[in-house]
This record gives structure tokens, sequence and C-alpha cells, in this order.
């Protein structure tokens, strides 16, 4: 089946700070996701990405379709935004599910 | 328009018990889809769903665990006899057409064997 990369797994930011997430995918994908999952486990959608640029406040994505990655950015973080960053994927011809990446954790320290 | 309801928040059992997970979906949405989601994982998809129809699940374990959607009422997840590694978080996400990358998430349920 397809693989779904993310990194760095665990990340921990002084407030302020920018990052960048970066998951790599193994096969072609006709979509592509971002949620954050919060420190209370609810998991909310950033971005439907499979491909170019989105800019939603301080968060932005990019996803390179024929180079099989994506990034999500984040810009001048702050504490709320700890938690875990999902990347996941739906394979070409593969039906209505998605494949998730393993995560990367975050932490943002006041 | 209330989001996507997952009840219990959280569930214990023990061992051997009987797990009911329920998930009713948005309003006007007839598609259904369960994740699980191990300590430190991501999720893994397990079943979707569309009003009395199994869609696919070719994510769920062949034995215990069944979905069932009925035309009234949630969609449950039932899980018999656990056992430990049952442990975990289900979500349920719901989608008005069948395209997962239209559907939104619940707040899951927390399942502990004990």
């Amino acid at each position: 089946g397809i693989q779904v990369e993310q990194s760095p797994p665990d990340l921990i930011l002084q407030e302020g700070a920018n990052s960048t997430l970066r998951c790599n995918f193994s096969d072609s994908v006709n979509n592509l996701q971002w949620f954050h999952q919060n420190p209370w486990g609810q998991l909310i959608n950033l971005f439907y990405i499979p491909s170019g640029t989105k800019q939603n406040g301080r968060l932005s994505a990019t996803t390179v379709a024929t180079e099989r990655y994506s990034l999500l950015y984040i810009s001048s973080s702050q504490t709320t935004d700890s938690g875990v960053y999902f990347c996941a994927v739906v394979r070409d011809n593969y039906g209505q599910n998605f494949v998730f990446g393993p995560g990367t954790r975050l932490s943002v320290l006041p | 328009n209330a989001g996507v309801m997952q009840n219990p928040r959280h569930l214990v059992r023990r061992r051997g018990q009987e797990a009911r997970l329920r998930c009713s979906p948005m309003k006007g949405h007839s598609h259904v889809y369960w994740y699980r989601q191990l300590p430190e994982e991501g999720l893994k998809f397990m079943v979707y769903l569309q009003k009395e129809n199994i869609i696919d699940e070719s994510g769920m374990p062949k034995e215990r665990f069944s979905a069932e959607f009925p035309k009234e009422g949630p969609s449950i997840l039932r899980i018999q006899q656990v056992v430990r590694g049952d442990s975990a978080a289900y979500f349920c996400a719901s989608s008005p057409l069948a395209l997962i990358t239209e559907a939104f998430f619940g707040q899951g349920t927390r399942l502990t064997v004990v």
C-alpha cells in the first residue's frame, strides 16, 4: 500500500518561531489534507490541498504532487498551535479512505 | 447544524465485554467513515458506510468487529469480546457525498479495556 511519512516526528518551538512540516508519499494521490489534532484529541481540518499553495492566516501549505510531497508552514507560532499535525492522502482510484501519516508532534513553549 | 456527534466520549470495558460506539452524522450527511487511532499513532481507516450499506470494510479486523448504519438512527461500531489491544480512540467522520475530503470528524470515543 501507499506509504506516508512525516518529518520531523517531534518539534519544540519557542512562541513566535516559524516552522515547516513535511509529508512525503510513495504513490500518486488525488487528494491530500492536513489536520491538526489538539491536545484534547479533536481533529481539525486545516487544508485540502492536492496540489498548489494555499494560505489561511499564519498557516500555509504547498503540495507538489509530481514530486510526491507536501509542506505545512506555521509562522509566528502560538501555544495554541501545539498538538499533532497529520497529513492524510487518498490514493488514485482507491476508494474513499484516508491514509494518514504518523504525525508531527509540535510543542510551542511560552 | 451540530457537528458529528460521537458517544460516549470515554468508555471503559473489561476484557471479554462488548463495546458499542455511536456516531450521529451531521444533518444531511449519509456517508459515514470509522477510523481507529492507537496510542501515539496516526489514524487507520476501518470502514465506510452509506445508509444501510457497507461500502468498504477493507480496514476492519476480520473477527469481533462489526459496523452498521441503519436507515434511522446513528451508525454503530460494535466490538465483541474486547481485548486490551482494542484500547484506542475511535473516530467517526461524515460527509454529504461519497467524498472523504468533504468529511467532518467527530471528537472520538476513547475506549479503554481493563
